[in-house]
């Protein structure tokens, strides 16, 4: 059975430009969430789709936005890139979208500005 | 504002050694505390800690937590160099569990 696959695994994109992260949950799963993590820090939460909807957003500037597909995959773009955008981007699937134990990782895609 | 804070935030020991890893919280209406092992990119599941008091055990690992005190501690016993790793505690924000807040992490090296 797979596991929550992200991709690129890596990508490098030059300031200003704009980036497109995409997720597959684990089938069966219709909860996608999204956590950036920048180096040396914890992982912190960006956005939640459950059932293609908006269930929570983290403090992070309009220039982040995510939706979800009805096979429950889902895409997090970010415009007008910036430096500090650099960071490990998470995906994690999970069936109800509660019970943070059930919660499955993807790998990450690894971000770097330049 | 939700806040998880661990500690130490880096520490290195040598195989054999048993570790001890901090996480303190403070979270409105809170239901759980979580910990997670982070090899390379994804964080794994390791426990979930909704009681006080009681210990969750999982081979050389073991989890307590103390919501009068407001903290949690991971032990790692006999120590090994697959241990090496960031360890994550987090807690869920809301009643649905949908976010979680995360402690900056652990960063744990063991040396052969």
């Amino acid at each position: 059975d797979a596991g929550v696959t992200q991709s690129p695994t890596h990508l490098i994109k030059t300031r200003g430009q704009q980036v497109t992260l995409r997720c597959s949950p684990i089938s069966g799963h219709k909860s996608v969430s999204w956590y950036q993590q920048v180096l040396g820090q914890g992982p912190q939460f960006i956005f939640q789709y459950y059932e293609k909807e908006e269930r929570g957003r983290g403090n992070f500037p309009d220039r982040f936005s995510a939706r979800q597909f009805p096979n429950y995959s889902s895409e997090l773009n970010v415009n007008a890139l910036l430096l500090g955008d650099s960071a490990l981007y998470l995906c994690a699937s999970s069936s109800t979208g509660t019970g943070p134990g059930g919660y499955t990782f993807g790998s990450g895609t690894r971000l770097t500005v330049v | 504002e939700d806040k998880v804070v661990q500690s130490p935030l880096s520490l290195v020991v040598h195989e054999g050694d048993t570790v001890t890893l901090n996480c303190s919280y403070e979270v409105t209406n809170f239901r759980s505390l979580l910990w997670y092992k982070q090899e390379k990119k994804a964080p794994t599941f390791l426990f979930m800690l909704t009681s006080s008091g009681i210990e969750k055990k999982s081979g050389r690992l073991s989890s307590i937590l103390d919501k009068k005190e407001l903290f949690s501690i991971l032990n790692i016993t006999a120590t090994q160099t697959g241990d090496s790793a960031i360890y994550l505690c987090a807690s869920p924000k809301e009643t649905s569990g949908s976010r979680l807040t995360f402690g900056e992490g652990t960063q744990l090296t063991v040396n052969p």
